[in-house]
């Protein structure tokens, strides 16, 4: 049962536009949503994260929105740099310690 | 140190073989988690330490896997008589718990598992 969904593997968006990333999910106790973004050979760093009483967190060109009733979440990005390609994670938790990642998006951007 | 160190950063091992990964967390972080991540696939959850003991271990696949943490610092995950579909990179993070709500968790860079 995948309880947090990334339904796209790949999303490729020239340098200087905006990159969307998308997030499903399906248990409605999560309580907390965060981003992370992993280069290759790297553990996973956090970029940024949602409290379920919001719907919208910004963090310089990194704004992640959270629709509770659609159980969406998403990040975007802009304006997109190439240093952003990486693969970005999506997680959740219920106010306990456990995460449920979800799969991941390799976003490259194209110079 | 600064950040989650684990070792080895690359391990290959026969078929049948014993492993033993380490992770060295956060200096003061009391939460430790072990994760997997198959080639395509997403971070599979392992196992979960408060401190020295192990209050979640749902996510080990089978007895063959198992955990320990010494001293609220390192924490070693053993592998025996490993399998060819152990071969993953298996990632440590480490969390200061919940501050506010939230729970930030730290990663290692992983140890690369091959099983041939």
């Amino acid at each position: 049962d995948q309880q947090v969904k990334q339904n796209s593997p790949s999303l490729s968006v020239q340098e200087g536009r905006i990159s969307i990333l998308n997030c499903d999910y399906t248990n409605s106790m999560f309580d907390y949503f965060l981003w992370y973004k992993k280069y290759p050979a790297e553990g996973p760093t956090f970029l940024i994260s949602i409290s379920s009483i919001k719907d919208k967190n910004e963090d310089g060109r990194f704004t992640v929105f959270l629709n509770k009733s659609a159980k969406h979440l998403s990040l975007h990005i802009v304006p997109s740099q190439p240093g952003d390609s990486a693969v970005y994670f999506c997680a959740a938790h219920t106010g306990t310690y456990k995460y449920i990642f979800g799969t991941g998006t390799r976003l490259k951007v194209l110079a | 140190g600064a950040g989650v160190s684990q070792s080895p950063s690359n391990k290959v091992t026969e078929k049948g073989k014993d492993v033993e990964l380490r992770c060295d967390p956060i200096s003061g972080h009391t939460a430790l988690y072990w994760y997997r991540q198959r080639l395509g696939q997403g971070l599979e959850f392992l196992i979960y330490f408060q401190g020295n003991s192990a209050p979640d271990k749902s996510g080990l696949p089978s007895d063959r896997f198992s955990a320990e943490r010494t001293g609220e610092s390192v924490s070693t995950l053993t592998i025996q008589r490993t399998q060819q579909e152990d071969s993953a990179v298996y990632l440590c993070a480490s969390s200061a718990g919940l501050i506010r709500g939230k729970n930030i968790q730290y990663f290692g860079a992983g140890t690369r598992l091959s099983v041939l």
